[in-house]
């Protein structure tokens, strides 16, 4: 199994500011991983795939970069709907794989 | 657009056996490049992935969760299902259904989730 580690496990930011969100993957995954966004009570939903690609309708400040084993997530100026647990997701290998999460809060 | 809805009990006593169902519409089950999945939140915890189903019945399960889980699909009503045997409280949990694009790849739709609580 794939094991996803995030870093870090809370990031503390203020509106307008940047955040970088890591991901570890236990092995390469090539550029088969997605991040996810997830509000209170909400479902998950998707932001980014292929590693870089945005989702329909995500928003150009967020970004995704990296390959192999490593990866971040970018939101370039944290706007308030922003803050919520992001988790990133392995598809290279069965079973599907999730980080433990990242919250960003004010 | 394409919804997913879950259905099932809330409540499920320990060593029942839990039955959860995921509804869609706006699209075809039996679309053939669309896997469909179950995936777990416990209260206050991070996301688990439970299982995944084709249309044609093929099958991929979390080995970690060990053979507890069954998952199915009914292509004439458009729905998938999850039967969980022997229920315990570490079970107690938000279960989504969600839609893997592209052969299994990316969640890209998901069911608003189903609290299930284990309790006698």
């Amino acid at each position: 199994e794939i094991v996803m580690t995030q870093s870090p496990v809370t990031l503390s930011v203020s509106p307008g500011e940047r955040a970088t969100l890591s991901c570890r993957a236990s092995q390469s995954v090539s550029s088969n991983l997605a991040w996810y966004q997830q509000k209170p009570g909400q479902a998950p939903r998707l932001l980014m795939y292929g590693a870089s690609t945005r989702a329909t309708g995500i928003p150009a400040r967020f970004s995704g970069s990296g390959s192999g084993t490593e990866f971040t997530l970018t939101i370039s100026s944290l706007q308030s709907e922003d803050f919520a647990v992001y988790y990133c997701q392995q598809y290279s290998d069965w079973p599907r794989t999730f980080g433990q999460g990242t919250k960003v809060e004010i | 657009q394409l919804q997913l809805q879950e259905s099932g009990p809330g409540l499920v006593k320990p060593s029942e056996t839990l039955s959860l169902t995921c509804t869609v519409s706006g699209g075809s089950i039996s679309s053939s490049s669309d896997y469909w999945g179950w995936i777990r939140q416990p209260p206050g915890k991070g996301l688990e992935w439970i299982a995944s189903i084709y249309y044609t019945g093929n099958t991929y399960y979390n080995p970690s969760l060990k053979s507890r889980f069954t998952i199915s699909v009914d292509t004439s009503k458009n729905q998938f299902s999850l039967r969980l045997r022997s229920v315990t409280a570490a079970d107690t949990a938000v279960y989504y259904c969600a839609r893997l694009a592209f052969y299994g790849d990316r969640f890209d739709y998901w069911g608003q989730g189903a609290l299930v609580t284990v309790s006698s």
